[in-house]
């Protein structure tokens, strides 16, 4: 079955950089592209952007462009996500989400979440 | 371009029949048939429970339904289900400068009464 674990929560201050990591298995890693989801504390979900394995293409959020890459490694079976120069209001859970196989528009196997947690 | 409106909250008794609305506009909602559906109770990741405007994944109830007409997506539970209380959110292809390839809604808090 299909398994997403993601990386254990970050303290980071502001300016500083922080790198999520998502481990797939259990699925071809290389068929189905990565979306980024955020969620701050008591809100809704935010699309950040999308990766797809086989080739390293990317699609990003343009309010991210600029202080976010999303990258795969597929000898691990690995995306990552790095954001750059965070802030306060980059405060948040981040979710990995798999495509779909019957709908590349829909995520269906979703990672635990990662806090990152942005405070001097 | 703001997030896809949705109300934010929706309640209904135990049997009964609920509706959620999600609004965007024909460069989303409208303009393709790819808005997904997504439940998430406190503290867990989304899951998935409609995928291209009406199909539900394996293993999803079929009391779980949605549907489109214009720029408005909608997804109906019925016979509802204390279980059934959670957030939920729309997402919608938009392919667009600003947002990218898809925008979620603004989410809807569902409580059985």
């Amino acid at each position: 079955q299909v398994q997403v674990v993601q990386s254990g929560g970050e303290v980071k201050k502001p300016g500083a950089s922080v790198k999520v990591s998502c481990k797939a298995s259990g699925y071809t890693f290389n068929n189905y592209g990565i979306s980024w989801v955020r969620q701050a504390p008591g809100q809704g979900l935010e699309w950040m952007g999308w990766v797809n394995p086989y080739n390293g293409n990317t699609n990003y959020v343009q309010k991210f462009q600029g202080r976010v890459t999303m990258t795969t490694d597929t000898s691990t079976n690995t995306a990552y996500m790095e954001l750059r120069t965070l802030k306060s209001d980059d405060t948040a859970v981040y979710y990995c989400a798999i495509d779909s196989p019957q709908d590349s528009s829909s995520s269906l196997y979703w990672g635990q979440g990662t806090l990152v947690t942005v405070s001097s | 371009q703001s997030a896809l409106t949705q109300p934010a909250s929706v309640s209904g008794s135990p049997g009964q029949s609920i509706t959620i609305s999600c609004t965007g506009t024909s460069s989303d909602v409208g303009g393709y048939n790819l808005v997904s559906w997504y439940q998430q109770h406190p503290g867990k990741a989304p899951k998935l429970m409609i995928y291209e405007g009406s199909k539900r994944p394996s293993g999803v109830s079929n009391r779980f339904s949605g549907s489109k007409s214009g720029n408005t997506a909608s997804l109906t539970i019925s016979g509802l289900q204390p279980e059934d209380e959670a957030d939920y959110y729309c997402r919608s292809y938009a392919a667009s400068n600003s947002f990218g390839l898809y925008v979620f809604g603004s989410g809807t808090k569902v409580t059985v009464l």
